[in-house]
């Protein structure tokens, strides 16, 4: 069985520019969680969805951030415009029921903005 | 205040020998969850062990066992038998009850380095 696959795993853009990051959740799984890591922090929630409705996005920095998630499958994740700050690794994960114990993570993007 | 604290930002073990990683916590909720995953250098968080607060027993996954102490409210990470594949990153993390999905909180992680 596949597990949580990201694309790209690794982006260098530059300040202003936009970038896409995409997570293709386990087959199955309703619920898709988007996680960032910038350098130095911990790792930080970003947004819940149940399917195609966002459950929770308390964790969206700001409205630069735009996450979708078409027909409840894969979801996207857009930056625009970027900034040096947004820097980080993106992790993307995902379960079954909401209240799962385990969380499947994907490797994770890594996004340079310079 | 830190809800989930690593102290150990990197930790040195020989091959064979036994090692703990430390997680001390804070929340007020009475029904919460702890996990502890590893990330290797290829990227990808892998899931290890899970505690809930309700539980009796310390939670054992093969060579791993979590050591929970509800009244220090400490987590920690043991990690028998260590192997050269066992060097990543660990982290620590939490989920609290009144969370209506599976929003973890996570540690700042410590880097486990194994020595042959």
């Amino acid at each position: 069985e596949a597990g949580v696959t990201q694309f790209p795993s690794h982006s260098v853009i530059e300040k202003g520019q936009t970038v896409t990051l995409r997570c293709d959740p386990i087959s199955g799984h309703d619920n898709l969680y988007w996680y960032r890591r910038v350098m130095g922090k911990e790792i930080k929630f970003l947004l819940h969805f149940v399917k195609e409705s966002k459950q929770d996005e308390s964790g969206m920095p700001n409205n630069r951030f735009l996450a979708e998630r078409t027909g409840g499958t894969y979801s996207t994740l857009k930056v625009q415009p970027a900034e040096l700050e947004d820097s980080g690794v993106y992790f993307c994960a995902s379960s079954q029921g909401a209240g799962d114990e385990k969380l499947f993570f994907g490797s994770g993007t890594q996004l340079s903005v310079l | 205040a830190q809800k989930i604290t690593q102290t150990q930002p990197g930790m040195f073990v020989q091959e064979k020998e036994a090692v703990t990683l430390d997680c001390t916590y804070d929340t007020s909720d009475p029904s919460y969850g702890l996990f502890w995953y590893k990330q290797p250098s290829s990227g990808e968080m892998i899931f290890l062990i899970y505690q809930g607060s309700y539980d009796q027993q310390n939670a054992t996954e093969g060579r791993y066992s979590l050591n929970f102490q509800k009244a220090r409210k400490s987590a920690n990470l043991v990690i028998s038998a260590s192997q050269l594949g066992d060097s990543a990153m660990y982290f620590c993390a939490m989920r609290e009850a009144y969370n209506a999905g599976n929003m973890l909180t996570f540690g700042g992680g410590t880097r486990l380095m194994v020595k042959p």
